[in-house]
């Protein structure tokens, strides 16, 4: 079975500050791991994933995540938070093995951006 | 126009009654998916189905059944809704495996439902 734990259910950075919302993943195969954003009112968006290859990946607006084997994690980081940026983020699982591929969530991280 | 639609967006009703949600997609994939969030759950898959004929429980299907009619079609029904099903319900696709980029799920706009 697969987990997902996200540290941290509202985080609060400042307008050009650090963003880092931490997943740390459970899986007894490789898993595929994914971030995906929920601006208010709409739909998730995929915002990068991992499968395999380069363990640091990058997404879109300027966001990026690391898979660190060793430590079951995948945090997701920005140099530079946008006002634009507030929104609730969720990390994922699924099974890179066979062909499920269903997805497991955590319970979503809010990112309030003050000004 | 998007790639998978939802209606409708938001719908109320009262306890013990049926309700269908409907999802279709114009990505031409075989896999389609139910979920609900809920505020500090996350989302949980409720069914899915890989195509027309083949549907699997998720993890919280009890209460909720599902039809594929094509495969750009898949509506989740509520036989007879309770407050506790009271959520925000999402649709997503993916393409089977082989095709490069079955890994990833693409998400319907969503359907608030209240159930009174």
């Amino acid at each position: 079975a697969q987990s997902v734990t996200q540290l941290g259910s509202h985080v609060s950075v400042s307008e050009g500050a650090l963003v880092l919302l931490r997943c740390n993943y459970s899986s007894s195969v490789p898993p595929y791991l994914f971030w995906y954003v929920q601006y208010p009112n709409q739909g998730l968006q995929l915002l990068l994933k991992y499968t395999t290859g380069a363990t640091l990946v990058k997404g879109i607006n300027g966001f990026e995540a690391e898979f660190k084997k060793s430590e079951t994690s995948f945090h997701l980081t920005k140099p530079s938070a946008h006002m634009s940026d507030a929104a609730e983020y969720f990390c994922a699982v699924s099974d890179s093995g066979g062909s499920n591929y269903k997805l497991t969530f955590g319970k979503g991280t809010l990112l309030t951006v003050n000004p | 126009d998007a790639d998978v639609t939802q209606t409708p967006r938001n719908r109320i009703t009262k306890t013990g009654k049926r309700i269908m949600l409907e999802c279709s997609q114009t990505k031409g994939h075989d896999r389609m998916y139910w979920y609900r969030q809920d505020p500090g759950l996350g989302l949980r898959l409720i069914y899915y189905s890989f195509d027309v004929k083949d549907i699997n429980k998720g993890e919280i299907s009890d209460g909720y059944s599902v039809s594929r009619q094509a495969q750009a079609k898949f509506s989740l029904s509520l036989e007879s809704a309770i407050p506790n099903q009271t959520a925000l319900y999402f649709c997503a696709t993916s393409d089977p495996p082989g095709t490069g980029a079955q890994e990833t799920q693409y998400f319907g706009p969503g359907t608030r439902l209240l159930v009174l």
